[in-house]
């Protein structure tokens, strides 16, 4: 059963103003953590933001914020004032435990001038 | 500079032929990772290990080998058998594979099978 799911394959934002990148999950255990990474068309993977499942603030690092949603079991990614360096692949993931981190299938975004 | 370095960037290979991708870190991290990337795809686990002399299979195992005989080196062994071996793959490290343990990322090896 597909864990994470992106349902947005791709977003288009124009330059300097927010957008929302959609993540959900699955997963039936209370301990768990939820990270957001940045694939740039260099092909690293850039680590964005974390949140733990008991953590009660949404997570921020700066333009990036985590709308967590634990009930809904969603974890959206929040740019604000969008630059056109974000344009890249944006990968939502999940840990439960000391379990493996599995991945979704992505969301390329476009910032527009 | 601390990092995570992977070599080659790009690699060729003739069918039949085993193949090692390196990748290097001086994070001083316990765990290390290879993931399997397709195009258009989320990454795939192939191998892991959270100690020297020690690792465990992912999802995609089969047509792979590694080794951790150094804290900072997990080379991955692409064999014969690996029925489709063209893909991005990416190595990564962490400071003990714990739950909120990050994974650190280097910049990938593109392996084409010709």
């Amino acid at each position: 059963a597909q864990k994470i799911t992106q349902t947005q394959p791709g977003m288009f934002v124009q330059e300097k103003e927010a957008v929302t990148l959609d993540c959900t999950y699955d997963t039936s255990d209370q301990s768990y953590g939820l990270f957001w990474y940045k694939q740039p068309s260099s092909g690293e993977m850039i680590f964005l933001i974390y949140q733990g499942s008991y953590d009660e603030q949404n997570a921020t690092e700066g333009r990036y914020s985590l709308n967590f949603q634990k009930a809904r079991k969603s974890a959206n990614l929040v740019i604000s004032a969008s630059q056109l360096g974000d344009s890249a692949m944006y990968f939502c993931a999940m840990r439960e435990g000391d379990n493996d981190m599995r991945f979704g299938a992505g969301t390329r975004l476009t910032v527009k001038p | 500079d601390g990092g995570i370095t992977q070599s080659p960037k790009y690699l060729f290979r003739k069918e039949g032929q085993n193949v090692t991708l390196s990748c290097e870190q001086n994070l001083n991290h316990d765990a290390m990772y290879w993931y399997r990337q397709d195009p258009g795809q989320g990454l795939r686990l192939i191998y892991y290990s959270q100690i020297v002399n020690d690792f465990q299979k992912g999802d995609i195992a089969e047509g792979y080998s590694v080794s951790r005989e150094k804290k900072e080196s997990f080379p991955l062994t692409v064999t014969s058998a690996q029925k489709n071996p063209t893909a991005f793959y990416l190595c990564a490290s962490s400071i003990d594979g714990g739950e909120a343990d990050t994974q650190y990322f280097g910049p990938g090896t593109r392996l084409t099978v010709l």
